[in-house]
């Protein structure tokens, strides 16, 4: 199994341009969750997924930020325009779909963000 | 919004010598889960616990819920250096979400 993939690694940009980060579930997993982590605030929940309907996107910081689930194997973040207070690493989970709470989420690699 | 704390922060120990992390909430929790993160990495998931007063353990780690269900710690016995990295956990605070800890930086020295 190839695990969740994430795509770019690495993003350094400028800011003011639009970002988009992308990310390949595992196979089967129902849920699909994005994360970001710092220093200052720990790991944060931005939004989640049930069967490609976004379910919880309390956590999304602005209205510069948006998801999309177009399908059950892949799924976008984008944020328009950057700033550099957005950089940061985030990070892609899935899980089986048995509950969003108690069944194990697998993390992709991340994306390492920089705004400059 | 909910929030659940981890202490200490950081540690620093000689390899050989035990850990121990403690994750608080102000709130009943349904479930905890803890995770790992290697320098550099990603969270990669341990155990979970359910049950009020719950052990579990993998060979060096010891998990604890406490009886409450408002605590828990994860306690390494004779750390190793692959014992590197950041300890969270992940708890259930009643949202149909997860609220990761702040989570404790464990650095080991041989």
């Amino acid at each position: 199994d190839a695990g969740v993939i994430q795509s770019p690694r690495h993003e350094v940009t400028e800011m003011g341009q639009e970002v988009t980060l992308r990310c390949k579930p595992i196979s089967g997993h129902d849920y699909l969750f994005w994360y970001r982590q710092t220093m200052m605030r720990g790991l944060e929940l931005l939004i989640y997924f049930n069967n490609n309907v976004p379910i919880d996107d309390s956590g999304m910081p602005e209205d510069r930020f948006s998801a999309k689930m177009p399908n059950a194997s892949f799924s976008t973040l984008k944020i328009q325009p950057s700033e550099p207070r957005d950089s940061a690493v985030y990070f892609c989970a899935s899980s089986l779909g048995g509950s969003p709470t108690t069944d194990t989420q697998y993390f992709g690699p991340g994306t390492r963000l920089t705004v400059l | 919004g909910q929030q659940v704390m981890q202490i200490p922060q950081y540690q620093h120990v000689q390899e050989g010598e035990d850990f121990t992390t403690y994750c608080n909430s102000s709130t009943t929790l349904s479930n905890i889960q803890w995770y790992k993160q290697r320098p550099g990495g990603h969270p990669v998931f341990l155990i979970q616990l359910v049950k009020s007063g719950e052990v579990k353990k993998q060979k060096r780690l010891t998990f604890q819920f406490g009886e409450a269900k408002k605590n828990s710690s994860l306690h390494i016995t004779a750390t190793q250096t692959t014992d590197v990295g950041t300890y969270f956990c992940a708890a259930n605070t009643g949202f149909q979400k997860l609220v990761f800890g702040t989570g404790t930086r464990l650095l080991v020295s041989p």
